[in-house]
């Protein structure tokens, strides 16, 4: 089973801040990375789908890259509002197998 | 309406009770699938289905079995509850291709007493 990390756990930020946070990977036999927006009493939804090293997708004022050889893909979001606080969960993949869920960085945007 | 409609959305139960969990989608996907979710951990693949009939272990499929007899539904049963399967279960749906984001339903929390 693939070992995906995502840092930091959780962090609280202010309105107009903007935030970064991580997805670390095994580098080896990458095939693609998804990343989720989870809000409370919701269900996960789909941001961006990336696949080549180098890729940066933009929804907004929410950014992602990745590196797929050193095994990392970063979430940036630009001056945070409430409405983005969610947990924000990593899935890469590795080729013939299933995405493997990070166990996301939790986001709270304080008005 | 949902695309992905779980049912029930909240059962409490007794250990050694047989559970069975609904999942219906109308996007017309081929692929679905089931998710735990505990706190702290991420979401973890039950069991998985690319077809009618197709059933593929996750990572954690002991103690859970799965049946998928329409492109529409699929059904996930605990046959002896026990309660360390109390959790948040999820059902996905995807279109077919490995790359192909998820589509999530609204979750069905389960407590096994």
């Amino acid at each position: 089973i693939l070992n995906v990390e995502q840092s930091p756990q959780s962090l609280h930020v202010q309105e107009g801040d903007s935030t970064n946070f991580t997805c670390s990977f095994p580098s080896s036999n990458f095939y693609a990375l998804h990343w989720y927006r989870w809000e409370t009493a919701k269900s996960p939804e789909a941001l961006f789908v990336m696949t080549l090293n180098g890729d940066e997708k933009k929804k907004g004022r929410i950014s992602a890259t990745l590196n797929t050889k050193e095994g990392y893909s970063y979430l940036y979001i630009k001056g945070s509002q409430p409405e983005d606080s969610a947990t924000y969960l990593c899935a890469p993949m590795e080729y013939g197998q299933n995405f493997v869920f990070g166990p996301g960085t939790r986001l709270s945007v304080l008005p | 309406d949902a695309d992905v409609t779980q049912t029930p959305r909240n059962r409490i139960t007794k250990t050694g009770k047989r559970i069975m969990l609904e999942c219906s989608q109308t996007k017309g996907h081929d692929r679905m699938y089931w998710y735990r979710q505990d706190p702290g951990l991420g979401l973890r693949l039950i069991y998985y289905s690319f077809d009618v009939k197709d059933i593929n272990k996750g990572e954690i499929s002991d103690g859970y079995s799965v049946s998928r007899q329409a492109q529409a539904k699929f059904s996930l049963s605990l046959e002896s509850a026990i309660p360390n399967q109390t959790a948040l279960y999820f059902c996905a749906t995807s279109d077919s291709g490995d790359n192909q984001p998820q589509h999530f339903g609204d979750g069905t929390r389960l407590s096994i007493l």
